[in-house]
């Protein structure tokens, strides 16, 4: 099925660890997002991209690293997990226009311990 | 910078209840406006969305009316079911801005709770 596809959707990681959250898309969109959902605060933005090779931050991007070399990808990098990480991970994209709205993954939930 | 208010959960409700749910934005411009529907333990899915001022947007009995006069887009449904129990998001693009980077911008979400 065409959509945001995320791995894993659930993960549990110690202090320190790093690890990587994948994100694919098979819509040939040029945006993609990374969002943190937190209890009382929404959604956040982390990082984003505009085209592949072409990233830049969003509002919470301390601590997490990103790259795209394909349209198809976007993995998000913890480069040193901290419990204050622990959330829920949603991945998205879009096309150029915006106007029709994210596609959204089915999110990672994360427990940094 | 742009930013989206909406009124604070949870909201309860009785089945068949009208639904009213708040959202106020600040942003320059003319940007897009969308409500997206959480349902418990999965993804954000796009409920109903509207490009320009007086547009309205609407979904499986759901609306919404972009007005830039007061810079609201209020979502609304006559009549509730217990299967509309969700999170309810509203959020902006920015789109619409000359050399824009298309960033969704999103409220805290607000909880509907439907009791039959």
């Amino acid at each position: 099925n065409a959509g945001v596809t995320q791995t894993p959707k659930f993960q549990v990681l110690k202090t320190g660890q790093s690890m990587t959250l994948q994100c694919a898309q098979d819509m040939n969109h040029e945006y993609m997002s990374w969002y943190r959902q937190d209890p009382g605060m929404g959604l956040r933005l982390i990082h984003y991209s505009v085209g592949a090779g072409i990233t830049d931050q969003g509002e919470v991007p301390n601590g997490y690293n990103v790259s795209r070399s394909t349209t198809e990808d976007f993995p998000l990098r913890l480069l040193s997990a901290a419990p204050s990480q622990t959330s829920v991970y949603f991945c998205a994209s879009t096309d150029g226009q915006g106007v029709y709205g994210y596609t959204f993954g089915s999110g990672t939930r994360l427990t940094v311990v | 910078g742009n930013s989206v208010t909406q009124m604070e959960g949870p909201v309860t409700l009785s089945e068949e209840a009208f639904l009213t749910i708040n959202c106020t934005y600040t942003a320059t411009g003319y940007p897009s406006l969308f409500w997206y529907v959480q349902y418990p333990g999965e993804g954000l899915q796009l409920l109903l969305k509207a490009t320009k001022a007086d547009d309205k947007g609407s979904n499986k009995g759901f609306e919404a009316t972009y007005r830039k006069e007061t810079t609201s887009f209020h979502l609304e449904k006559g009549s509730v079911q217990v299967s509309d129990s969700a999170v309810y998001f509203c959020a902006l693009s920015d789109w619409n801005y000359g050399g824009a980077t298309n960033k969704l911008i999103f409220g805290t979400g607000t909880l509907l709770a439907v009791q039959p």
